[in-house]
């Protein structure tokens, strides 16, 4: 079955740095669209950022672009997000998930908090 | 930016009685490709976001027939016919028609 692992958040201070790393599983990772979705505490979803298969296509919300960059490595099924210049907003619960048009598969989440 | 409301924003449900939550869009969620990307979520207590409904009516494998999710355009709604105990949660709406996909603020649903 479709499995999404994330891992890699911590506490960090403003202005920052932090990799989220996802691996996939029970699915052919190379053929789909992968997104990062994140939840503040008490918040709903937000959209972050999407990558194509084959990465040439990416896209980035307003609150991140130019901070935060997506890549995927298709030969060992795993995604990542690197977070540079983190503010106290993006505290929040990161996302993988699996964008097959209806969103349907999501991971357990990673928990980035940034505080001084 | 497609902006998502919902009302009610918090839901007190009676067991066994049925319940529903509005979800409007601040434009039409129809794609060029005829379809209308609108979907429900659950969110249980300390959980991931599960999908429910996808396409404004079509229920997720291993969801109940007791709910269900209708609409079009920019109104939509998702109803749970008999509310059952493990249906405790937040309900969120999300469109999926327009860049960037948006969701809703949530409902919170809990038992009176």
């Amino acid at each position: 079955q479709v499995q999404l692992v994330e891992s890699g958040g911590d506490l960090v201070k403003p202005g920052g740095s932090l990799r989220l790393s996802c691996a996939a599983s029970g699915f052919s990772f190379r053929d789909y669209y992968m997104s990062w979705i994140r939840q503040a505490p008490g918040k709903g979803p937000e959209y972050i950022s999407y990558i194509s298969p084959s990465a040439h296509s990416i896209y980035y919300a307003a609150s991140v672009r130019g901070r935060f960059t997506i890549s995927r490595d298709n030969a060992n099924n795993s995604l990542y997000l690197q977070m540079n210049s983190l503010r106290a907003e993006d505290t929040a619960l990161y996302y993988c998930v699996r964008q097959d048009g209806g969103y349907a598969y999501w991971g357990q989440g990673t928990l980035v908090t940034v505080s001084s | 930016d497609v902006v998502m409301t919902q009302s009610p924003l918090s839901l007190p449900a009676t067991l066994g009685q049925p319940a529903s939550i509005s979800c409007r869009s601040s434009q039409s969620l129809v794609h060029s490709d005829g379809n209308t990307y609108l979907h429900w979520f659950q969110q249980g207590p300390g959980q991931s976001p599960r999908r429910l409904i996808y396409r404004v009516s079509n229920r997720d494998s291993g969801v109940p027939d007791r709910f269900s999710g209708s609409g079009s355009g920019t109104d939509f709604t998702l109803e749970i016919s008999r509310v059952e105990a493990e249906d405790v949660g937040v309900y969120y709406c999300m469109q999926g028609t327009q860049w960037p996909p948006a969701f809703g603020p949530g409902t919170k649903l809990d038992i009176k």
